[in-house]
């Protein structure tokens, strides 16, 4: 079975700063990584996916992040945050080929302050 | 597109009651899914179904059921309810096969067991 660890439950960034949200998953098979973000009071929408290919990601709102298979890590970065950013973001994976099952982290809660 | 609708969006019940969960999808998706979201846990799975006329357990299926009405629909039960199921249920639909495809997520059903 897989599972996700996301080392921290609150991250709290100055406005224009650099973020690191970190997340870790074990998996004895390949696998599927996703970043999901939750806007308050809304559902989850997707940043950004690692399927195959090349290992830096990048998605939405200027958020990347890197498959590191040896680390078994898929940070997500972003080299300037704003306010609007203030979300809790969810490392989310799935085992590659016919498992439809999504396992969530327990998020990390980002915290951009004037 | 209204992309994926949840009824009701607040509920209240007391314990022994029961209830039913709509969710609706306009994208022509074949999987279909159903979670809970509690402070600190993430989203953990309750059932899903993979295509039109199957359903599987998820992490947490238990005192819940399903039904895949159609492509478009798929419910969520509640037989007695009881206050450990007070959450945040998001139903979500996927546009890919084989667990790659992104998940696109309702506004969620804020339930509160009295």
């Amino acid at each position: 079975a897989q599972s996700v660890t996301q080392l921290d439950s609150q991250v709290p960034v100055f406005e224009e700063a650099p973020v690191e949200l970190r997340c870790n998953y074990s998996s004895s098979v390949s696998v599927y990584l996703f970043w999901y973000v939750q806007y308050p009071n809304q559902g989850l929408q997707l940043l950004l996916k690692y399927l195959s290919g090349s290992t830096l990601v990048k998605g939405i709102n200027g958020f990347e992040a890197e498959f590191n298979k040896s680390q078994t890590s898929f940070h997500l970065r972003k080299p300037s945050v704003h306010i609007s950013d203030t979300a809790e973001y969810f490392c989310a994976v799935t085992r590659g080929g016919s498992n439809y099952k999504l396992t969530f982290g327990k998020g990390t809660l980002l915290t951009v302050n004037p | 597109n209204a992309g994926v609708t949840q009824t009701p969006k607040f509920q209240v019940l007391k314990t022994g009651q029961s209830m039913t969960l709509q969710c609706a999808q306009d994208m022509n998706h074949n999987s279909m899914y159903w979670y809970r979201q509690d402070p600190g846990m993430g989203l953990r799975l309750i059932y899903y179904s993979a295509s039109e006329g199957t359903t599987d357990k998820g992490e947490v299926p238990n005192g819940y059921n399903v039904s895949r009405l159609n492509k478009r629909e798929f419910s969520l039960r509640l037989e007695s309810a009881a206050p450990s199921q007070t959450s945040v249920y998001f139903c979500a639909s996927s546009d890919g096969l084989a667990g790659g495809g992104t998940q696109y997520f309702g506004p969620g059903t804020r339930l509160t067991v009295l």
